[in-house]
């Protein structure tokens, strides 16, 4: 099955700067490999994804990155904020017909210092 | 429009009880979630439901956890016996359309959660 892993555990930066949260994934076969944020009391929230097909997509502060041949994928935070504090996973899974099951990394605690 | 409901969001029980949560999804989505996320790790998936039927439930332990969706739309999870183990947050997501496919309808919406606690 899919293993993901995710660096570092723990990230704290100051604001303004910028945070680099790195996967890699173990299935060949994956093309799906979303970003979740989650904050204290809430479930995990989309906030990105990247599909197989293309190596890097940004939407406003947040980008993500995808090296299939390496296989890892990379979410980048530009510009922090307090309100960015949050655990953040990164996650990976295959598409196509039947269950497949999204597989996620252990997550990096995000620390935005003001 | 409103999310994923759950309920409760904390229990605390002995082990060797019994526990239920509920999950009521978005409304008109067809695929419901159960995940348990244990402290310091990301959420793992423990069945899946297409409409009232099962998908995936490979990583359930058959043996305590059961679950259900009988008319499609709400579902519950229940564990008996609990274990110690057993502690953790228990996340309900749906979706419009199956994990599976290569849509941008497949986007998972999760539940606040039920936070777990066995004694």
């Amino acid at each position: 099955g899919e293993n993901v892993e995710q660096h570092p555990s723990t990230l704290s930066v100051q604001e303004g700067d910028s945070a680099v949260i790195k996967c890699t994934y173990s299935d060949s076969a994956s093309n799906y490999f979303p970003w979740y944020k989650q904050e204290l009391g809430k479930g995990p929230q989309l906030i990105i994804d990247i599909r197989s097909n293309v190596g890097e997509k940004k939407d406003q502060r947040i980008a993500v990155t995808l090296n299939k041949t390496a296989k890892h994928f990379s979410l980048h935070i530009t510009e922090t904020q307090p309100e960015d504090s949050a655990v953040y996973f990164c996650a990976a899974r295959r598409s196509g017909a039947g269950s497949y099951q999204l597989t996620f990394g252990k997550g990096t605690k995000l620390s935005v210092i003001p | 429009e409103a999310g994923v409901a759950q309920s409760p969001r904390y229990k605390i029980i002995e082990k060797r009880q019994s526990v239920a949560f509920w999950c009521n999804p978005i409304s008109g989505h067809a695929t419901l979630y159960w995940y348990q996320q244990i402290l310091g790790q990301g959420p793992k998936l423990l069945i899946q439901f297409q409409n009232n039927g099962v998908v995936d439930d490979s990583q359930l332990p058959k043996d305590r956890f059961s679950a259900e969706r009988l008319k499609g739309v709400d579902s519950t999870l229940k564990i008996q016996p609990a274990k110690l183990e057993d502690s953790a947050v228990y996340l309900c997501a749906s979706s419009l359309r199956p994990s599976g496919m290569n849509s941008s309808y497949n986007e998972q919406f999760f539940g606040p959660g039920t936070r777990l606690t066995v004694l």
